[in-house]
């Protein structure tokens, strides 16, 4: 079967760097994104990696491992304002995105 | 980015009746759609994917009778919750793509808060 795997919930503080894990089980593989899902709202696009490596983007970087099933999203230089839910979506050979149910991600002062 | 417009942000119906959801890609041409629904604290399900012109697949456990996807051009697509009751209130997105030119990002509608009492 399908299934994404990332941490139900993370806590860190304004300022640090925190790395947001997830795994995947897909039938095919058409490339990883990351979306940033404020409550209410709809989700933004944050990152696409469809090949092994770190694709940094200001102060979001996106890290695929296509062997291992794996990708994280490292978020520098938090601000309150990047509280929010992190989804990991990788797309499969219909190009269909697979959902988790994605990681709430609470930044303290 | 490429911009998709859903509207209405925000609906209130009664029981029985029937709700339109638009989405509409604005500066590109979506050769497929996909609506998603999320029930609050949950991921997204995907309910069914529309290709131009062509009639919609749905998910699983999607009943195509009371949600009616049409995808009449390659700039909308519709999603009509037909019979509204309570237990459709959600939130709906949808998503549009154009498979040109190895571009496969999706790009998300702002959703629509469908609230039936």
């Amino acid at each position: 079967g399908q299934n994404i795997d990332q941490p139900t919930e993370m806590t860190a503080t304004e300022g640090a760097i925190v790395q947001i894990n997830c795994t995947y089980q897909t039938s095919g593989f058409n490339g990883l994104f990351w979306y940033q899902q404020h409550a209410g709202e709809a989700p933004t696009f944050l990152s696409y990696n469809v090949l092994d490596g770190l694709e940094e983007k200001g102060r979001f970087s996106s890290f695929l491992s296509r062997s291992k099933g794996y990708s994280y999203l490292l978020l520098k230089e938090l601000q309150m304002k990047d509280s929010a839910s992190y989804l990991c979506a990788p797309m499969d050979s219909n190009y269909q995105l697979i959902w988790g149910a994605g990681t709430k991600l609470i930044i303290k002062p | 980015g490429a911009v998709v417009s859903q509207h209405p942000s925000r609906v209130i119906c009664k029981s029985g009746t029937s709700v339109k959801i638009e989405c509409r890609s604005l500066d590109f041409q979506a050769t497929t759609m996909f609506w998603y629904r999320q029930f609050p604290k949950k991921s997204l399900m995907l309910m069914a994917t529309s290709n131009e012109g062509s009639k919609a697949t749905y998910e699983q456990g999607v009943e195509k009778d009371k949600f009616l996807i049409n995808h009449a051009s390659l700039t909308l697509s519709t999603l009509t919750v037909t019979s509204a009751h309570p237990e459709d209130s959600s939130f709906y997105i949808c998503s549009a793509r154009a498979l040109q030119g190895g571009d496969t990002e999706a790009f998300f509608g702002q959703g629509t808060r469908l609230t039936v009492v």
